[in-house]
């Protein structure tokens, strides 16, 4: 099964700030990675897919970069509503793995 | 709408069964594949089986394998998760997913769009 090493595991910033979350891994997928957001009690919901396409109806300010092992999501302008755990999936193969989450907070 | 909505989660003993639904509506069902993720309490998410749009093609988790078995029906729409012989440490909420495809450079792209609210099952005693 492919690995996925998710970095960092929380994060703290304050609205406004730039930030970027890492995702490796274990062995090259293309750009065969999608990313999450999950608030608490709520479904996740897709961001992104094909490791840089915007889902529809998703804000301008997250994005996504990456091809082969290492891969980030970047939100440019933090705003509240942002704050929540991210992840990482890859469909390269099967069996599907998630990154671990990154939860981001509040500064 | 495009909606998915999961039923069948409750408390059940170690060993036991259950069997989760989970009702598709506001797309061409029998045209997707679909998955189920689970979270236990606390922790992240965890993909645990996927079928074809025939049910032709089945994959499980090794986590689960030989215990849960992903099912559809696509006449009503549904897809259906068995589960047996449950453990502890199954106890979580569990998501039905649909997956969605695009073929580009002759790389197959696959995401899970949308999500259902999830239904969470307790394995206790």
């Amino acid at each position: 099964a492919i690995q996925m090493t998710q970095s960092p595991s929380s994060l703290s910033a304050s609205v406004g700030d730039r930030v970027t979350i890492s995702c490796r891994t274990s062995q090259g997928i293309s750009n065969e990675l999608g990313w999450y957001q999950q608030k608490p009690g709520k479904a996740p919901k897709l961001l992104i897919y094909a490791a840089s396409i915007l889902q529809s109806g998703v804000p301008s300010r997250f994005s996504g970069s990456g091809s082969g092992t290492h891969f980030t999501l970047t939100i440019s302008s933090l705003q509240p509503e942002d704050f929540a755990t991210y992840y990482c999936l890859q469909d390269h193969n099967f069996p599907r793995t998630f990154g671990q989450g990154t939860k981001l907070e509040i500064k | 709408e495009v909606q998915l909505v999961e039923s069948g989660g409750g408390l059940v003993q170690p060993g036991g069964s259950l069997r989760l639904s989970c009702a598709a509506s506001g797309f061409t069902f029998g045209s997707y594949e679909m998955n189920w993720v689970r979270q236990a309490p606390g922790k992240g998410l965890e993909w645990i089986a996927y079928i074809s749009p025939t049910g032709q093609t089945i994959h499980h988790a090794d986590s689960v394998k030989g215990r849960f078995s992903i099912s559809r029906d696509n006449a009503r729409s549904s897809l259906y998760l068995q589960m047996n012989s449950l453990r502890v440490e199954d106890t979580a909420v569990y998501y039905c997913a649909r997956d969605n495809s695009l073929v580009q450079d002759y790389t197959n792209y696959n995401w899970f769009d949308p999500w259902g609210q999830g239904t969470l099952v307790t394995v206790s005693s």
